[in-house]
């Protein structure tokens, strides 16, 4: 089965710091999607994107967030200036919407550390 | 807005028991919905989902689910438990009129088979 692929796998920053997390979607998907997990907390919404632009993003996606897709293959969440609380396990999600088959293909995630 | 309830942290079930992992929803119009499985240090897999049709749907791994609309609930079982089972368990919606296209997950269920 395809896979959508997070890089990654760790990140450790300090506080203030700029991340990048990287994710290839899965080549023929149409929506894409950014969730994370604080640890034993539930998975959080943070933004959706689809032709080219942002379709519905969350409170906690506030100015420090941004997502781009600069290749037509990669597809990228930045935080400008890392806060201690944005430390979590970030998912990367994609779907084709075709057919209407509204499942979501998740990549392994990248546990983002902010000290 | 949409939101899942899963009322409980944990499932113990013994081995070749059927298991049941609870789920209740709330949307403002027609409900999609979802299990998804989280072995450690992965991300979410797909089970199953109900977009429409039979009430009872089946997935992966020989689990199932029955949407009761009435109780607004979208309980997951599987009828003999192995102890290959044992994951974290989370059920979602997404509200599929005028309800964007993110889905929102419940808290998660720790469900624990043993021998």
């Amino acid at each position: 089965e395809p896979e959508v692929t997070q890089t990654p796998s760790h990140q450790v920053t300090q506080m203030g710091q700029e991340v990048i997390l990287r994710c290839v979607p899965i080549s023929n998907h149409l929506y894409f999607y950014w969730y994370r997990q604080i640890l034993g907390q539930k998975v959080e919404f943070l933004v959706s994107f689809y032709n080219n632009e942002i379709s519905e993003k969350s409170e906690i996606f506030d100015d420090q967030f941004s997502v781009e897709r600069p290749d037509g293959s990669n597809f990228t969440l930045k935080i400008r200036s890392t806060k201690l609380e944005d430390s979590a396990m970030y998912f990367c999600a994609s779907r084709n919407d075709r057919g209407r088959q509204e499942k979501l293909f998740f990549g392994s995630g990248t546990q983002l550390s902010v000290l | 807005a949409q939101s899942v309830a899963q009322p409980e942290d944990q499932v113990n079930v013994a081995e070749g028991n059927p298991l049941t992992v609870k789920c209740t929803y709330s949307v403002s119009g027609n409900p999609y919905l979802f299990w998804y499985v989280q072995y450690p240090n992965r991300g979410l897999q797909f089970l199953l989902k109900y977009i429409t049709g039979d009430n009872l749907v089946k997935g992966s791994y020989g689990f199932e689910a029955e949407f009761n609309k009435s109780q607004t609930s979208f309980h997951l079982k599987k009828p003999s438990a192995l102890v290959s089972d044992s994951a974290l368990y989370f059920c979602a919606v997404r509200d599929s009129t005028g309800g964007g296209n993110k889905l929102t997950f419940g808290t998660g269920t720790q469900l624990k088979v043993e021998l």
